[in-house]
């Protein structure tokens, strides 16, 4: 358990408006990630950060940015929210010298 | 294209039975491969990890078994109780990919342990 807290927990939003997802964690681990799970697609990693204001793309970055501006925060936003990003968002973070990542409990986003 | 793989979307086994879950994958560069387990609504919880110097790894009930030249590993859970019913993610990474380093996640098999 690294201490992360994810919010909002539940959101539903209109197309086309933008959505920012936090993450905040309280172990000071190096390395961030979003990821997103849908059926059929497992989880699959949108944005990840290698520390503050360092961040790269995932496999399914279309869309979303990210802002890492302190250790402990992760935003991930949706400029211009779509149906296709309804899904769940699981951030997720990792010591330096570990190879095991860690997981919060999800933000479930709803686009209508 | 999918670099790891969970072909069996589900399963379900007697409580007190071995479960049995498969996993593939096709990047000869991962090196290091991990279970998670998740129940609805929490997020993933890790389970074991094994090295791709080991072939083997124990950790109570919970047996991984890695098969390199196959490109394959397989997670035992023995005995299988109900509380072990939930989504099992098979995940890979590359520690030679210093400084990059992420995980590849399979589409997950749901376990389902019959009473």
């Amino acid at each position: 358990d690294a201490g992360i807290t994810q919010s909002p927990r539940h959101k539903v939003t209109e197309t086309g408006t933008p959505v920012t997802l936090r993450c905040h964690q309280t172990e000071n681990h190096r390395y961030m990630y979003w990821y997103r799970q849908d059926p059929g697609h497992g989880l699959r990693l949108i944005h990840y950060s290698y520390g503050v204001k360092d961040t790269d793309k995932g496999e399914v970055s279309d869309g979303y940015s990210v802002s890492r501006s302190k250790t402990e925060d992760f935003l991930l936003t949706l400029e211009s929210a779509t149906s296709s990003q309804t899904s769940v968002y699981f951030c997720a973070t990792r010591h330096l010298s570990g190879n095991t990542i860690y997981f919060g409990e999800g933000s479930w986003l709803t686009v209508v | 294209d999918q670099q790891v793989k969970q072909n069996s979307p589900s399963l379900s086994v007697q409580e007190g039975r071995i479960s049995i879950l498969n996993c593939d994958y096709t990047n000869s560069m991962f090196d290091y491969f991990l279970w998670y387990k998740k129940y609805p609504a929490e997020g993933p919880t890790f389970l074991i990890s094994i090295s791709s110097i080991k072939d083997k790894n124990e950790d109570g009930r919970f047996t991984v078994f890695l098969n390199k030249s196959a490109k394959h590993l397989s997670l035992h859970i023995v005995p299988s109780q109900p509380g072990d019913s939930a989504v099992y993610f098979c995940a890979a990474g590359s520690v030679s990919n210093f400084g990059n380093e992420k995980l590849t996640f399979g589409t997950g098999t749901r376990l389902t342990i019959i009473p």
